[in-house]
Protein backbone atom coordinates (compact mmCIF):
# COMPACT_ATOMS: atom_id res chain seq x y z
CA UNK A 1 0.00 0.00 0.00
CA UNK A 2 1.45 3.62 -0.87
CA UNK A 3 2.56 5.46 1.98
CA UNK A 4 2.84 9.19 2.24
CA UNK A 5 4.40 10.63 5.14
CA UNK A 6 3.94 13.95 6.44
CA UNK A 7 5.90 16.21 8.79
CA UNK A 8 5.67 17.82 11.38
CA UNK A 9 1.90 16.69 11.91
CA UNK A 10 1.19 19.91 14.48
CA UNK A 11 3.28 22.87 13.74
CA UNK A 12 2.59 26.73 15.15
CA UNK A 13 4.41 29.72 13.99
CA UNK A 14 4.44 32.92 14.28
CA UNK A 15 3.46 35.53 11.99
CA UNK A 16 5.79 36.76 9.46
CA UNK A 17 7.91 33.39 10.43
CA UNK A 18 9.02 30.33 7.64
CA UNK A 19 7.37 27.22 7.77
CA UNK A 20 8.08 24.26 6.03
CA UNK A 21 5.68 21.38 5.48
CA UNK A 22 7.64 17.97 4.44
CA UNK A 23 6.00 14.75 2.55
CA UNK A 24 7.54 12.00 2.25
CA UNK A 25 6.39 8.95 -0.49
CA UNK A 26 8.19 5.68 -0.92
CA UNK A 27 6.02 4.75 -4.07
CA UNK A 28 7.79 6.16 -6.72
CA UNK A 29 4.74 7.84 -7.78
CA UNK A 30 5.08 10.87 -10.39
CA UNK A 31 2.89 13.00 -9.51
CA UNK A 32 2.29 14.87 -5.84
CA UNK A 33 0.15 17.41 -4.59
CA UNK A 34 -0.40 19.86 -2.05
CA UNK A 35 -4.15 20.79 -0.52
CA UNK A 36 -5.34 22.65 2.52
CA UNK A 37 -8.38 21.98 4.24
CA UNK A 38 -10.89 24.78 5.52
CA UNK A 39 -14.34 24.56 7.30
CA UNK A 40 -16.84 25.36 3.99
CA UNK A 41 -14.02 25.08 1.77
CA UNK A 42 -13.52 21.47 1.41
CA UNK A 43 -9.71 20.69 -0.05
CA UNK A 44 -8.03 22.95 -2.57
CA UNK A 45 -5.09 22.68 -4.36
CA UNK A 46 -1.96 24.57 -3.82
CA UNK A 47 0.79 23.34 -5.54
CA UNK A 48 1.58 20.19 -7.18
CA UNK A 49 4.19 18.39 -8.89
CA UNK A 50 4.62 15.67 -12.12
CA UNK A 51 8.66 14.92 -11.04
CA UNK A 52 11.86 15.78 -9.71
CA UNK A 53 12.29 19.72 -10.27
CA UNK A 54 8.83 20.51 -11.30
CA UNK A 55 6.28 22.12 -9.49
CA UNK A 56 3.09 23.69 -10.81
CA UNK A 57 0.15 25.89 -9.67
CA UNK A 58 -2.43 24.89 -8.14
CA UNK A 59 -5.90 26.88 -7.80
CA UNK A 60 -4.65 29.01 -4.58
CA UNK A 61 -0.69 29.24 -4.87
CA UNK A 62 -0.32 32.92 -3.57
CA UNK A 63 1.86 33.06 -0.19
CA UNK A 64 3.04 29.31 -0.94
CA UNK A 65 6.01 27.62 -2.73
CA UNK A 66 6.56 24.59 -3.42
CA UNK A 67 9.80 22.63 -4.01
CA UNK A 68 10.37 19.00 -5.51
CA UNK A 69 14.03 18.33 -5.14
CA UNK A 70 13.60 14.51 -5.44
CA UNK A 71 11.04 11.82 -6.79
CA UNK A 72 10.30 11.27 -2.74
CA UNK A 73 9.92 14.18 -1.37
CA UNK A 74 7.95 17.55 -2.12
CA UNK A 75 7.66 20.64 0.33
CA UNK A 76 5.39 23.51 1.04
CA UNK A 77 7.35 26.76 1.17
CA UNK A 78 5.42 29.41 4.02
CA UNK A 79 8.08 32.13 3.28
CA UNK A 80 6.23 34.79 5.84
CA UNK A 81 3.50 32.81 7.21
CA UNK A 82 -0.29 35.25 7.72
CA UNK A 83 -2.80 34.17 10.11
CA UNK A 84 -4.86 33.47 7.42
CA UNK A 85 -2.67 30.34 6.76
CA UNK A 86 -3.85 28.47 9.66
CA UNK A 87 -5.79 25.46 8.28
CA UNK A 88 -4.84 21.83 8.10
CA UNK A 89 -2.38 20.58 5.05
CA UNK A 90 -2.96 17.53 3.00
CA UNK A 91 -0.23 15.94 0.86
CA UNK A 92 -0.85 13.45 -1.70
CA UNK A 93 0.57 11.50 -4.52
CA UNK A 94 -0.07 8.90 -7.79
CA UNK A 95 -1.37 9.31 -10.75
CA UNK A 96 -4.93 10.21 -9.45
CA UNK A 97 -3.86 12.03 -6.47
CA UNK A 98 -5.43 9.41 -4.51
CA UNK A 99 -2.75 8.68 -1.59
CA UNK A 100 -3.20 10.69 1.23
CA UNK A 101 -0.99 11.34 3.93
CA UNK A 102 -2.19 12.06 7.50
CA UNK A 103 -1.95 16.11 7.38
CA UNK A 104 -0.23 19.11 9.51
CA UNK A 105 -2.24 20.84 11.33
CA UNK A 106 -0.69 24.33 11.48
CA UNK A 107 -1.47 27.53 13.44
CA UNK A 108 -0.11 30.77 12.75
CA UNK A 109 -0.48 33.12 15.67
CA UNK B 1 -17.68 29.02 -8.69
CA UNK B 2 -18.30 26.09 -7.11
CA UNK B 3 -17.92 23.19 -9.56
CA UNK B 4 -18.37 20.38 -7.58
CA UNK B 5 -21.24 20.40 -5.03
CA UNK B 6 -22.28 17.68 -2.16
CA UNK B 7 -25.61 16.87 -0.85
CA UNK B 8 -26.59 16.38 2.03
CA UNK B 9 -24.40 18.53 4.24
CA UNK B 10 -24.83 16.05 7.10
CA UNK B 11 -26.75 13.11 7.42
CA UNK B 12 -27.30 10.99 10.80
CA UNK B 13 -28.59 7.29 10.44
CA UNK B 14 -29.62 4.79 12.74
CA UNK B 15 -27.59 1.55 12.27
CA UNK B 16 -28.80 -0.73 9.69
CA UNK B 17 -30.62 1.91 7.58
CA UNK B 18 -29.02 2.83 3.95
CA UNK B 19 -27.76 6.62 2.80
CA UNK B 20 -27.62 8.07 -0.64
CA UNK B 21 -25.08 11.20 -0.84
CA UNK B 22 -25.03 12.85 -4.05
CA UNK B 23 -22.25 14.66 -6.11
CA UNK B 24 -23.50 17.42 -8.81
CA UNK B 25 -20.69 18.93 -11.04
CA UNK B 26 -20.81 22.23 -13.40
CA UNK B 27 -18.10 21.45 -15.72
CA UNK B 28 -16.47 18.20 -17.93
CA UNK B 29 -14.87 15.57 -16.11
CA UNK B 30 -12.28 12.94 -16.66
CA UNK B 31 -13.16 11.04 -13.67
CA UNK B 32 -14.86 11.17 -10.21
CA UNK B 33 -13.38 9.61 -7.16
CA UNK B 34 -14.91 9.27 -3.70
CA UNK B 35 -13.21 9.73 -0.48
CA UNK B 36 -13.53 9.15 3.02
CA UNK B 37 -12.12 10.98 6.10
CA UNK B 38 -11.94 9.88 9.38
CA UNK B 39 -12.73 12.16 11.86
CA UNK B 40 -9.88 14.15 12.41
CA UNK B 41 -8.07 12.32 10.06
CA UNK B 42 -6.15 11.39 6.14
CA UNK B 43 -8.20 10.69 3.42
CA UNK B 44 -8.80 7.48 2.64
CA UNK B 45 -9.82 7.16 -1.63
CA UNK B 46 -13.24 4.46 -2.05
CA UNK B 47 -13.38 4.72 -5.78
CA UNK B 48 -12.09 5.85 -8.69
CA UNK B 49 -15.45 5.80 -11.37
CA UNK B 50 -15.12 7.86 -13.93
CA UNK B 51 -18.31 6.55 -15.46
CA UNK B 52 -21.29 3.92 -14.69
CA UNK B 53 -21.51 1.54 -11.50
CA UNK B 54 -18.64 0.11 -9.47
CA UNK B 55 -19.18 -1.72 -6.09
CA UNK B 56 -17.22 -2.46 -2.79
CA UNK B 57 -19.09 -4.23 -0.04
CA UNK B 58 -21.24 -2.27 1.34
CA UNK B 59 -20.78 0.88 -0.96
CA UNK B 60 -21.97 1.25 -4.52
CA UNK B 61 -20.70 4.23 -6.78
CA UNK B 62 -22.94 5.31 -9.87
CA UNK B 63 -21.59 8.25 -12.12
CA UNK B 64 -24.08 9.68 -14.94
CA UNK B 65 -21.47 12.32 -16.74
CA UNK B 66 -24.22 13.48 -18.89
CA UNK B 67 -26.12 14.42 -16.11
CA UNK B 68 -22.81 15.45 -14.42
CA UNK B 69 -23.44 13.68 -11.10
CA UNK B 70 -22.28 11.03 -9.07
CA UNK B 71 -24.06 8.93 -6.01
CA UNK B 72 -22.49 7.18 -3.40
CA UNK B 73 -24.88 4.75 -1.77
CA UNK B 74 -23.93 2.85 1.79
CA UNK B 75 -25.98 0.31 2.34
CA UNK B 76 -27.01 -1.72 5.96
CA UNK B 77 -24.91 1.48 7.83
CA UNK B 78 -22.73 0.65 10.69
CA UNK B 79 -21.08 3.24 12.81
CA UNK B 80 -17.74 2.86 11.60
CA UNK B 81 -18.89 4.40 8.46
CA UNK B 82 -19.63 7.96 10.57
CA UNK B 83 -16.80 10.14 9.18
CA UNK B 84 -16.91 12.49 5.93
CA UNK B 85 -17.34 11.58 2.18
CA UNK B 86 -15.77 13.74 -0.33
CA UNK B 87 -16.40 13.84 -4.18
CA UNK B 88 -13.75 14.95 -6.34
CA UNK B 89 -13.53 15.44 -10.29
CA UNK B 90 -11.00 15.50 -12.48
CA UNK B 91 -10.89 17.46 -15.82
CA UNK B 92 -8.98 18.01 -18.40
CA UNK B 93 -5.75 16.93 -18.44
CA UNK B 94 -4.46 17.95 -15.83
CA UNK B 95 -3.92 14.27 -14.31
CA UNK B 96 -4.64 14.18 -10.62
CA UNK B 97 -5.63 17.60 -10.04
CA UNK B 98 -8.80 16.97 -8.16
CA UNK B 99 -11.44 19.73 -7.46
CA UNK B 100 -13.22 18.56 -4.30
CA UNK B 101 -16.50 19.46 -3.05
CA UNK B 102 -17.22 20.27 0.92
CA UNK B 103 -18.02 16.68 1.88
CA UNK B 104 -21.04 14.86 3.75
CA UNK B 105 -20.76 14.80 7.61
CA UNK B 106 -22.31 10.92 8.34
CA UNK B 107 -23.16 9.86 11.71
CA UNK B 108 -24.77 6.68 12.47
CA UNK B 109 -26.15 6.08 15.51
CA UNK B 110 -26.00 2.86 17.34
Amino acid sequence: EAAVTQSPRNKVAVTGGKVTLSCNQTNNHNNMYWYRQDTGHGLRLIHYSYGAGSTEKGDIPDGYKASRPSQENFSLILELATPSQTSVYFCASGEGGEYFGAGTRLSVL
Amino acid sequence: GQQVQQSPASLVLQEGENAELQCNFSTSLNSMQWFYQRPGGSLVSLFYNPSGTKHSGRLTSTTVIKERRSSLHISSSQTTDSGTYLCALERGSALGRLHFGAGTQLIVIP
